[in-house]
């Protein structure tokens, strides 16, 4: 079983729709939890940081966690083409020798 | 401006060489990691080091090795042992335990 398991995609919205994107976490021991935008070519950028429950929103960007369901996701409201990217979700807490995660990441285009 | 700075940008291999990828950071962070990525896929790990002169076997340390003399700096040699190089190499650092993961510009290893 993967730590950190996202839906691979891709995931197509137009422009000015809200794009959704999901992940789910195996240890319930988990603090902290990251979305990081990547661009093709580029290495990834932190766009959202959320350590607990319920939402956070930064301008277009909001995240949304659930501990007890071990999932975190992340809302991209009037997507735009510029949010075409890959995006990482990334998991940190728990009890082995490495406590840093990321899933394999969702990616997302947007249709002008 | 504090940050990690990954070098070279991109790097061509010979079959049977040896070579080393430059990961130096100015955060004080004590972890320190080491990624693939190779074209549309997720990161994985290949080493990381949470203090110096230790460090750990990711899920994919076969022809690849570290060393961590240093907090600043934490070099991944890929060596011939290694028969399918050619990728996009991701170095990464953390301070306090459960905080965000900071990344390099990247190195693109290409076998010629």
């Amino acid at each position: 079983q993967k730590e950190v398991e996202q839906n691979s995609g891709p995931l197509s919205v137009p422009e000015g729709a809200i794009a959704s994107l999901n992940c789910t976490y195996s240890d319930r021991g988990s603090q902290s939890f990251f979305w990081y935008r990547q661009y093709s070519g580029k290495s990834p950028e932190l766009i959202m940081s959320i350590y607990s429950n319920g939402d956070k929103e930064d301008g277009r960007f909001t995240a949304q966690l659930n501990k007890a369901s071990q999932y975190v996701s992340l809302l991209i409201r009037d997507s735009q083409p510029s949010d075409s990217a890959t995006y990482l979700c990334a998991v940190t807490g728990g009890t082995g020798a490495n406590n840093l995660f990321f899933g394999t990441g969702t990616r997302l285009t947007v249709i002008p | 401006d504090g940050g990690i700075t990954q070098s070279p940008k991109y790097l061509f291999r010979k079959e049977g060489q040896n070579v080393t990828l430059s990961c130096e950071q100015n955060l004080n962070h004590d972890a320190m990691y080491w990624y693939r990525q190779d074209p549309g896929q997720g990161l994985r790990l290949i080493y990381y080091s949470q203090i110096v002169n230790d460090f750990q076997k990711g899920d994919i340390a076969e022809g690849y090795s570290v060393s961590r003399e240093k907090k600043e700096s934490f070099p991944l040699t890929v060596t011939s042992a290694q028969k399918n190089p050619t990728a996009f190499y991701l170095c990464a650092s953390t301070g306090h335990v459960n905080t965000e993961a900071f990344f390099g510009q990247g190195t693109r290893l290409t076998v010629v």
